[in-house]
């Protein structure tokens, strides 16, 4: 069966420090999907990234940098120099590829509170 | 602007009083699905559609029913709504059911 596990619940560190949000993914299907969710303090799901099961690269989009690892099955979220505005609930989901009514399986979230 | 939208955002409720969040794309995506938010258990998939006329169940259905006449909208019917329907409801859809976008959130109260 398909599980996402976020073992961090809350994590709080100062601005500028950098943080790192884990995932950890289980399922049978070699083709999938990893996403990451921010979710604000105003409510809305905002989409960070997709990456499918057959692309390892890592990625870096500015601030944010993403770490996928298929031997561990993980795929981690950096946040380098963190900043008030980062403070949110981040959610790690997957996606099974190919099946009918696939739904997203999100993991419980991280919460990570940035202080000045 | 490509989106998805729900209505109400905020809704308090009694008890056994029937009420409708709707949710509409301009996307003309085929796939729709409901999710509820709760603290600890992250979003959990309630129903979804793959196109008009075409429901199925996702893994919490119970209270809930949905319709799809048109393929832009998506209701999700609570007939005799509960407290333990408080929640945070989401709307998404997406074409070819892998990328999700989501609507704005419903943030529902039953007393």
């Amino acid at each position: 069966a398909q599980k996402v596990t976020q073992a961090q619940t809350e994590i709080s560190v100062v601005e500028k420090e950098d943080v790192t949000l884990d995932c950890v993914y289980e399922t049978r299907d070699t083709t999938y999907y990893l996403f990451w969710y921010k979710q604000p303090p105003s409510g809305e799901l905002v989409f960070l990234i997709r990456r499918n099961s057959f692309d390892e690269q890592n990625e870096i989009s500015g601030r944010y940098s993403w770490n996928f690892q298929k031997s561990t099955s993980s795929f981690n979220f950096t946040i380098t120099a963190s900043q008030v505005v980062d403070s949110a609930v981040y959610f790690c989901a997957l996606s099974e590829a190919g099946q009918a009514g696939t739904a997203l399986i999100f993991g419980k979230g991280t919460t990570l509170s940035v202080s000045s | 602007e490509a989106q998805v939208t729900q209505n109400p955002r905020y809704l308090i409720t009694v008890t056994g009083k029937k009420l409708t969040v709707t949710c509409s794309q301009n996307m003309n995506h085929e796939y729709m699905s409901w999710y509820r938010q709760d603290p600890g258990l992250g979003l959990r998939q309630i129903y979804y559609s793959m196109n008009v006329e075409v429901t199925d169940k996702g893994d919490v259905p119970e209270g809930y029913k949905v319709s799809r006449k048109e393929k832009r909208n998506f209701p999700l019917i609570l007939e005799s709504p509960s407290p333990n329907q408080t929640s945070l409801y989401f709307c998404a859809s997406s074409f070819g059911g892998v990328e999700q976008f989501f609507g704005p959130g419903t943030r529902l109260t039953v007393l």
